[in-house]
């Protein structure tokens, strides 16, 4: 079975642009999470899909935003870019929306905003 | 979500020696313990998890405690092996979402 892919591995970027950053679940898994991954603060959840509705939301602003399509895979859009949004982003997929089901990580897309 | 501290930072041990990780939570209704690896330029990878329910689990090498009273839970890898090398986060439920550990830089001399 296929792991969960995200495209693109590599992104630069200028401040003020947005990105859309996308991700593959694993077959037949449904709930979709996306988390920001920093030296400084770590592995942070941004949010999380299943059935194409947002479930659970992270403490991040609203520049950050994503959506789930009918046959799961997931993209997160980052509007006006700011320096502070370069980043790791992965994805996790899981088979149900259940947080204490196990997720599994995509290899995640490296954000550099300059 | 709420915090949980991980220690140590980073960990250097000699091939064939144990490591132990330990991380603090303060939800006491967390019920969900996983560990992950994540080597470099990969994303992290579930290696081990236990649920509220049991003390202790192994798999192998490698072995997790739960102490839900102290609330706190570690990983433990015996017979180390250079491959062991690797960023290990310990996670936890804080509500609807897996609040993760700062992460320990495990580095296994041959």
């Amino acid at each position: 079975k296929a792991g969960v892919t995200q495209t693109p591995r590599y992104l630069i970027k200028t401040r003020g642009q947005q990105v859309t950053l996308s991700c593959s679940p694993i077959s037949g898994h449904r709930s979709v999470s996306w988390y920001q991954q920093t030296p400084g603060q770590g592995l942070q959840f941004l949010f999380e899909y299943f059935s194409e509705t947002q479930r659970n939301k992270g403490n991040f602003p609203g520049r950050f935003s994503g959506r789930q399509f009918s046959n799961s895979r997931s993209e997160m859009n980052v509007s006006t870019l700011e320096l502070g949004d370069s980043a790791l982003y992965l994805c996790a997929s899981s088979l149900v929306t259940r947080v204490t089901d196990t997720q599994y990580f995509g290899p995640g897309t490296r954000l550099t905003v300059l | 979500g709420e915090n949980v501290e991980q220690h140590p930072s980073t960990l250097s041990v000699q091939e064939g020696d144990s490591a132990v990780i330990k991380c603090t939570y303060s939800d006491s209704a967390s019920n969900y313990f996983p560990w992950y690896k994540q080597e470099l330029g990969k994303g992290p990878q579930l290696i081990i998890d236990i649920r509220s329910n049991v003390g202790e689990k192994k798999d192998q090498r490698i072995a997790v405690t739960l102490n839900k009273t102290a609330k706190h839970f570690s990983l433990h890898i015996t017979e180390t092996q250079p491959e062991d090398s690797a960023v290990y986060f310990c996670a936890h439920n804080a509500g609807n979402m897996l609040t993760f550990g700062g992460g320990t830089r495990l580095m296994v001399k041959p």
